[in-house]
């Protein structure tokens, strides 16, 4: 099974400020199969990133994300007032398809 | 753009079993995984198993292996998920969510609760 280490844990920013995110794997994660989700209480997840860099459909322009491997990273350029949710990271290349930790964007 | 409605809260007993739907509306329903996730109160996500209803063939997170049975009908467009045993730490909300065309889970049931308390 491939765990998946997001850090930080909590990462305390204010809007405008830029946030990067990481998300490291015990294993190579095959053809990029890594996707990043938002999800704010009370709600489902959100798909932001897909194939580890591709943005889905209808998600800014200020959210992007780089990696390949065992290390991936999605960072948000100029956070919004809305961007402060909990994100998590999944690979899906290898079953089980599981997700980091997640890492909590808060509110400095 | 599909849409999936699942089905509403549950409470059960601990070693009882519950059975939560998920229904597909709008668009392409068969030739997409549907995968199971749930997440405990304060907790992360994790992934429990998912299955394409074309193919009928789920596949399960061993941890939940012979606990945890996906099923799928075609001709309803709807998929279920069937725990059974069920333990005090199956409380969780479970989501069923559709594996889009180019990865990553794009469409998210609403999620449905399931409590189990004696």
């Amino acid at each position: 099974e491939i765990v998946l280490t997001q850090s930080p844990g909590t990462l305390s920013l204010s809007p405008g400020e830029r946030a990067t995110l990481s998300c490291r794997a015990s294993q190579s994660v095959s053809s990029a199969y890594l996707a990043w989700y938002q999800q704010k209480p009370g709600q489902a997840p959100r798909l932001l990133i897909y194939g580890a860099s591709s943005r889905a459909t209808g998600i800014p322009d200020r959210f992007s994300a780089s990696g390949s491997g065992t290390d991936f990273i999605l960072t948000i350029s100029r956070l919004e007032p809305e961007d402060f949710a909990v994100y998590y990271c999944q690979q899906y290349g290898s079953s089980p398809y599981t997700f980091g930790q997640g890492t909590k964007l808060e509110i400095k | 753009q599909v849409q999936l409605e699942q089905s509403g809260a549950e409470v059960k007993k601990p070693g009882s079993s519950v059975k939560v739907s998920c229904k597909a509306s709008r668009g392409t329903f068969s030739s997409y995984a549907i995968n199971w996730v749930r997440q405990a109160p304060g907790q992360g996500l994790e992934w429990m198993g998912a299955i394409i209803p074309i193919f009928a063939t789920a596949n399960y997170a061993q941890r939940f292996q012979g606990r945890l049975t996906i099923t799928a009908d075609e001709s309803t467009s709807t998929v279920y998920m069937e725990l059974s045993s069920l333990r005090f730490e199956d409380t969780a909300v479970y989501y069923c969510a559709r594996v889009g065309p180019e990865g990553g889970m794009d469409v998210w049931g609403q999620g449905t609760t399931v409590t189990v308390s004696s």
